[in-house]
Parts: C-alpha cells; sequence; structure tokens
C-alpha cells in the first residue's frame, strides 16, 4: 500500500506570496493532519480534517488554512508569507480522526518551503 | 494545553547497548503516547505507541513503558544498531483537545 504523498517536495518563494501544498493520504484514510517542523519550534500542529471538514486547529494565524476534497487528498494554504513560515511542512493521515479508535498517524516526507 | 518535555536531547551510544530516552507531559487527560523515528530528510515514522489503559508495550527490540501517576514515558531501545540512528519523538495526545503535542525530540548516534 503506497505512503502518504506530498507535493511539491521543496518549494521557493518570496516574501508577501502565496503558496499552496497538497497531500494525499494512504488508502482508505479518511484524517489528515498538517504539522509545521521549525528547528526552534518543533513539530507544531497546524490542522486537521476528516469528511471535508476541519475538526481541529492549532494556534496559528489566519493566513494558514486548508481543505479537503472528497477523495480525502488536502491542501493547506499559507498567504502572505513571511520569512518565519520557512519550515518543514508535513501532512500525516490516519483511517479515523484523533480521538477514535485506529487513529495512528502515518507522516507524508514533508514539503520544505524557504521564503526568502 | 499539553506540554511534552523530551531528554536527553542527544544520546550516543555504543552499538549493541541500550538506549533510554524519557519524556514527561502535563495534561493528566492525555491518554495516548506514540513514539516517532525520523530519518534525514524523511518525515516521522510511527515505532511504537502506548495507551494509557497499559503501563508498558514491547516490540521486538523497543519498549515503551507509562507511569500515569508520576506522568512519564520512556522509550527503551536494546541491542542497538547503526540504523538506529535517528531523531526520535515522542509525543501525547489529551482527550480534552485531541491535539498531538511532540517533545523536542532527541538525537540518537550509534557508534559502531
Amino acid at each position: 500500500k503506497a505512503g502518504v504523498t506530498q507535493t511539491p517536495r521543496y518549494l521557493i518563494k518570496t516574501r508577501g506570496q502565496q503558496v499552496t501544498l497538497s497531500c494525499s493520504p494512504i488508502s482508505g484514510h479518511r484524517s489528515v493532519s498538517w504539522y509545521q517542523q521549525t528547528p526552534g519550534q518543533g513539530l507544531q500542529f497546524l490542522f486537521e480534517y476528516f469528511s471535508e471538514t476541519q475538526r481541529n486547529k492549532g494556534n496559528f494565524p489566519g493566513r494558514f488554512s486548508g481543505r479537503q476534497f472528497s477523495n480525502s487528498r488536502s491542501e493547506m494554504n499559507v498567504s502572505t508569507l513571511e520569512l518565519g513560515d520557512s519550515a518543514l511542512y508535513l501532512c500525516a493521515s490516519s483511517l479515523t480522526p484523533s480521538g477514535g479508535t485506529n487513529n495512528e498517524q502515518f507522516f507524508g516526507p514533508g514539503t520544505r518551503l524557504t521564503v526568502l | 494545553g499539553e506540554n511534552v518535555e523530551q531528554h536527553p536531547s542527544t544520546l550516543s551510544v555504543q552499538e549493541g547497548d541500550s538506549a533510554v530516552i524519557k519524556c514527561t507531559y502535563s495534561d493528566s487527560a492525555s491518554n495516548y503516547f506514540p513514539w516517532y523515528k525520523q530519518e534525514l530528510g524523511k518525515g516521522p515514522q510511527l515505532i511504537i505507541d502506548i495507551r494509557s489503559n497499559v503501563g508498558e508495550k514491547k516490540d521486538q527490540r523497543i519498549a515503551v513503558t507509562l507511569n500515569k501517576t508520576a506522568k512519564h514515558f520512556s522509550l527503551h531501545i536494546t541491542e542497538t544498531q547503526p540504523e538506529d540512528s535517528a531523531v526520535y519523538f515522542c509525543a501525547a495526545r489529551s482527550f480534552n483537545d485531541y491535539k498531538l503535542s511532540f517533545g523536542a525530540g532527541t538525537t540518537v548516534t550509534v557508534r559502531a
């Protein structure tokens, strides 16, 4: 079974631009969560989607948004990019949403975003 | 929210020795504790997890223990091998908000 895939793997943007990252979960998984990983702040939860609905949200500004499609694929968008948004953005999928059984999260390889 | 502390930040062991990583959490409502291994250029890989109704779980050379009273849990790797070299993260999830909170990570180096 194929794992979680994320595209693109690398991205370079300039301040003020916006970016969209894509995540395809493991086949059959309906929950997708997004995380930001930086050397200074570590792994931080952004949001979780299940059945096209945002179920949970971390403490990030409104510039960070996401959505999920009917095939469970998810995208996240960051608008008005800042230098501090440079990070590895990780997507994780699970069979069920957090709080349920079978909710082990499996991560993709991430998208490395560099903001210049 | 949940706060997870992880120690040590770096750990160097001789091949064949054991490695132990310890984490503490703050939210007594946390009930799920996964451990992840992250190799260079890759996403975190789930290696073992434990739920609050279990005190210990073992999978081959890897074991995790949980002390709910003291609010700490540990990862034990026995008979370490060079391929165990990676960054290891502990995490905790509270049933108050269902968010996964991660420790800062431990860089493990296994010396041949």
